[in-house]
């Protein structure tokens, strides 16, 4: 079975420009999680779906940061304006979550490395 | 709110030799825990997790971690380790329902470093 796929596995940009990354989630994975890992930190989630709907953004900069999930599976993150700070890795996880449960195994794609100049 | 305390940024330990890498979270509901392994350049693996039940939990590759709720404790441990369990290595909670459940809180990391 593959697993989460991410791209690209890197970017670089130079400040200001923006960039856009797409994860697809393992195969009827309903929920969907984009989590933001700087150096030396653990992740921190960004936004999670379940299907189409976003149902927790509210760590997500809604200033310079998107997210779309059209169909309910594939998804992409966008950055725009790019700021120097905004260099980290980015992960994509997915898992089987269904409504009024928890514990279920997010699965975790390898990531996009981002470094802007 | 919830969080979680790695308590080594750093755990050197030779081959073969065991180990422990200490994990508390802090949390005013019920939690789910995890850890999670993650190589150079890769995402994250789960390592093992606990729900409920035995609070003494066995994963992959020969880890094992002990559930304490007095001491809101998570501790990982392997009794022998090997070169390729070098790592970092995540501790991560998550509550046990209500409309936040799935958010997975990340500790800070711990990389293991095994020598020969």
């Amino acid at each position: 079975e593959a697993g989460v796929v991410q791209s690209p596995r890197y970017k670089i940009i130079e400040k200001k420009q923006p960039v856009a990354f797409w994860c697809n989630p393992i195969s009827g994975h309903n929920t969907l999680y984009w989590y933001l890992q700087n150096l030396g930190q653990g992740p921190e989630l960004l936004i999670r779906y379940e299907n189409e709907e976003a149902v927790d953004d509210s760590q997500l900069p809604k200033d310079r940061f998107s997210a779309e999930r059209l169909k309910g599976v594939d998804s992409t993150l966008k950055i725009q304006p790019a700021e120097l700070g905004d260099s980290a890795v980015y992960l994509c996880a997915s898992s089987l979550a269904r409504a009024g449960k928890s514990g279920e195994t997010q699965y975790f794609g390898p990531g996009t490395r981002l470094l802007v100049l | 709110a919830q969080s979680v305390t790695q308590l080594d940024s750093q755990v050197p330990v030779f081959e073969e030799a065991p180990v422990e890498l200490r994990c508390n979270y802090s949390s005013s509901v019920s939690v789910y825990l995890f850890w999670y392994v993650q190589y150079p350049n890769q995402g994250l693996q789960l390592l093992l997790k606990y729900l409920s039940g035995s609070t003494l939990v066995k994963g992959i590759n020969g880890f094992e971690a002990e559930f304490n709720k007095s001491q809101t404790s998570f501790h990982l441990r392997k009794p022998s380790v090997h070169i390729s369990d070098t790592a970092e290595y995540f501790c991560a909670v998550s509550h046990a329902g209500g409309t936040s459940y799935g958010k997975l809180t990340f500790g800070q990391g711990t990389i293991l470093t095994v020598h020969p």
